[in-house]
């Protein structure tokens, strides 16, 4: 099974802060790597596909980057809205597998 | 607007069977893998199983395999998950979700197991 490790597993910022949230699997996924944000009690949605790929919708202040085994999710100023619990996801193989969550709080 | 909504969660003791099912809307439903995803109380993420268009590959993560089925309608537009053996462990919200990237979600149904 491919794992993927988030970091931080937390993190206090403020509005207005740029942010970046790294994702490694444990091995090789090419770009099949998908980023979701889950505010409190709601369903995850849907941000970044294909490690870069904004979804419809998203604002451009986030950014994805990467290949291989090392990706990052970038907030390039942070709002509000914002604050929420970020996860990373490979579609590589199977079994499909999630980072353990971002956590992102305000400072 | 792609819409998905879940039902059939409740609470059920171990050993239980329960069914859930996804109806959707906005999207041409036969023309997507869909996934069922699970998230246990507090905790993060986890993928349980997914489909492909006709039902011909089916994919389970290992601790559901054999109690688990997924399924689907094309013509109802609806996926479904037949859950037999439950136990403890298996309680969770239940999402479907679009596609292997899993880019629309529903709002997730809620399964409790408890004696």
């Amino acid at each position: 099974d491919i794992q993927m490790t988030q970091s931080p597993s937390s993190l206090s910022a403020s509005v207005g802060d740029r942010v970046t949230i790294t994702c490694r699997a444990s091995q090789g996924i090419s770009n099949y790597l998908a980023w979701f944000q889950q505010r409190p009690g709601k369903a995850p949605k849907s941000l970044i596909y294909a490690a870069s790929h904004l979804q419809s919708g998203v604002p451009s202040r986030f950014s994805g980057f990467g290949s291989g085994t090392d990706f990052t999710l970038t907030i390039s100023s942070l709002q509000p809205e914002d604050f929420a619990t970020y996860y990373c996801q490979q579609y590589s193989s199977y079994p499909l597998t999630f980072g353990g969550g971002t956590k992102v709080e305000i400072k | 607007e792609v819409q998905l909504v879940e039902s059939g969660g409740g609470l059920v003791q171990p050993g239980g069977s329960l069914r859930l099912s996804c109806a959707t809307s906005g999207l041409t439903f036969s023309n997507y893998w869909m996934s069922w995803v699970r998230q246990a109380p507090g905790k993060g993420l986890e993928w349980v199983a997914n489909i492909n268009q006709d039902e011909s590959e089916k994919y389970y993560v290992d601790s559901v395999k054999g109690r688990f089925t997924i399924s689907r309608d094309n013509a109802k537009n609806s996926l479904y998950l037949q859950m037999n053996s439950l136990r403890v462990e298996d309680t969770a919200v239940y999402y479907c979700a679009k596609g292997g990237s899993h880019d629309y979600w529903g709002q997730g149904t809620l399964v409790t197991l408890s004696s």
